[in-house]
């Protein structure tokens, strides 16, 4: 399976500002998405992000306030914008391969506190 | 629509006890399911799939799963807990026929007492 990396792996931020987390990804693959996971919570999906098209929001989530990066097959950026304390989370980046009974493989996450 | 849930948020067991923990799905078309698990400060590794064949499938670390279609369930079982066992345990659905979104359940984590 894909080795994932994801940079930082924890974070201590301000509130009103914005962090950048990359995902980086030792094969090329198709599909990449980024979940939040809250204090003792499941996964949430934010965004699917394919490289060559604009990222695939969920109910919820906005570009403005979570814009995401695809530059190519193996690099992605998710960028957390204008931090308030409700967006201290793990944010977890995941990827896939095209077949639909392939599973999704995940990152170390990023540990992200505002204060 | 699909949807996942996992019966029971935290689970205890004594170490070499059995190990199980729940989960039912509810899916249009036959599904693929998943088990993961996370450790603390970690990402979620995958443990075992079931995507078609045969319905009890074996994934790392001694665990395994049965797919019962008239259940609609893929519980997670393991013969004798570990401490290393210790974690929060994840199971997912997925639709298949052609790329769905994964839904993920709430989670069990799982304690094991020495």
């Amino acid at each position: 399976s894909a080795v994932i990396s994801q940079k930082p792996s924890r974070d201590i931020c301000q509130r009103g500002t914005s962090l950048t987390i990359q995902c980086q990804v030792d094969s090329q693959v198709t599909m990449m998405f980024w979940y939040r996971q809250q204090p003792g919570q499941s996964l949430t999906l934010i965004a699917t992000a394919n490289q060559g098209s604009e990222a695939t929001y969920e109910s919820g989530f906005v570009i403005d306030k979570f814009p995401i990066s695809r530059p190519n097959l193996t690099f992605s950026t998710l960028t957390v914008s204008n931090m308030s304390p409700e967006d201290s989370s793990i944010y977890l980046c995941s990827v896939s391969g095209e077949e639909d009974n392939q599973p999704q493989h995940f990152g170390d996450g990023t540990r992200l506190s505002i204060l | 629509a699909q949807s996942v849930t996992q019966l029971g948020s935290h689970v205890s067991v004594s170490e070499g006890a059995l190990v199980l923990l729940r989960c039912n799905y509810s899916s249009s078309v036959p599904p693929y399911l998943f088990w993961y698990v996370q450790y603390p400060n970690q990402g979620l590794q995958l443990l075992l799939k079931y995507t078609t064949g045969a319905t009890l499938v074996k994934g790392i670390n001694g665990f395994e799963a049965e797919f019962k279609k008239s259940e609609t369930s893929f519980h997670l079982t393991k013969p004798s807990a570990h401490m290393s066992d210790a974690a929060e345990y994840f199971c997912a659905v997925r639709k298949s026929g052609g790329y769905q979104k994964v839904t993920f359940g709430t989670g069990t984590k799982l304690q094991v007492i020495p």
